[in-house]
């Protein structure tokens, strides 16, 4: 079957840098996205990877191993408002996007 | 601005009673997308359209049904709403399959389904 793991749930200080990671299993790969989803929300798009190694953008980078199955999602100075879920979905072979169940960030002050 | 709308954005029905969700994007995107998604969980896909062709998934139940008139306009039907259909429905579009080319998915603000 088709699988994507992230942590249920992080916490982290305001300031500081947070790593969240993401692994996959699926029938074919054609990329993987990062989304945040703040409470109540809609999902909103914050990087594509579908070459390994590191994509960098303001505040936020995300990083690929296609050969490892494995992805995470760094964010940097911390602010509160950066509390939210992160959503990791990696695109199959058939271009189908099997997503992860989030990981909810937590910021303290 | 360019954008995906949904209307309303909180629904209460009753069991049973039928229910229609729309959703409109300015984006002229050619595919447009139903998700499910319950608290703390992924978004469950439901069916999706490319232009006029439909894609059900599937595990989607027969009770969820979809049109879409034309390129702005998508509805998701429920026939019979249960208890375990409560849930926040997404409306996403893109541009062609999300990944081709690393398209992106635009959502909508989303609809809270409550049913009493």
């Amino acid at each position: 079957g088709q699988n994507i793991d992230q942590p249920t749930e992080m916490t982290a200080t305001e300031g500081a840098i947070v790593q969240i990671n993401c692994t996959y299993q699926t029938s074919g790969f054609n990329g993987l996205f990062w989304y945040q989803q703040h409470a109540g929300e809609a999902p909103t798009f914050l990087s594509y990877n579908v070459l390994d190694g590191l994509e960098e953008k303001g505040r936020f980078s995300s990083f690929l191993s296609r050969s490892k199955g494995y992805s995470y999602l760094l964010l940097k100075e911390l602010q509160m408002k950066d509390s939210a879920s992160y959503l990791c979905a990696v695109t199959d072979s058939n271009y189908q996007l099997i997503w992860g169940a989030g990981t909810k960030l937590i910021i303290k002050p | 601005d360019a954008m995906v709308i949904q209307n309303p954005r909180y629904q209460v029905t009753q069991f049973g009673k039928p229910v229609t969700l729309s959703c409109s994007q300015t984006l002229n995107h050619n595919v447009m997308y139903w998700y499910q998604q319950k608290s703390s969980q992924a978004p469950k896909l439901l069916f999706h359209y490319y232009d006029k062709d439909f894609n059900n998934e599937a595990d989607t139940p027969d009770n969820f049904q979809s049109r879409r008139p034309n390129t702005s306009f998508c509805f998701l039907d429920i026939r019979s709403p249960g208890l375990g259909d409560a849930a926040m429905y997404l409306c996403a579009t893109s541009i062609s399959l999300a990944g081709e080319g690393g398209n992106e998915q635009f959502f909508g603000p989303g609809t809270r389904l409550t049913v009493l």
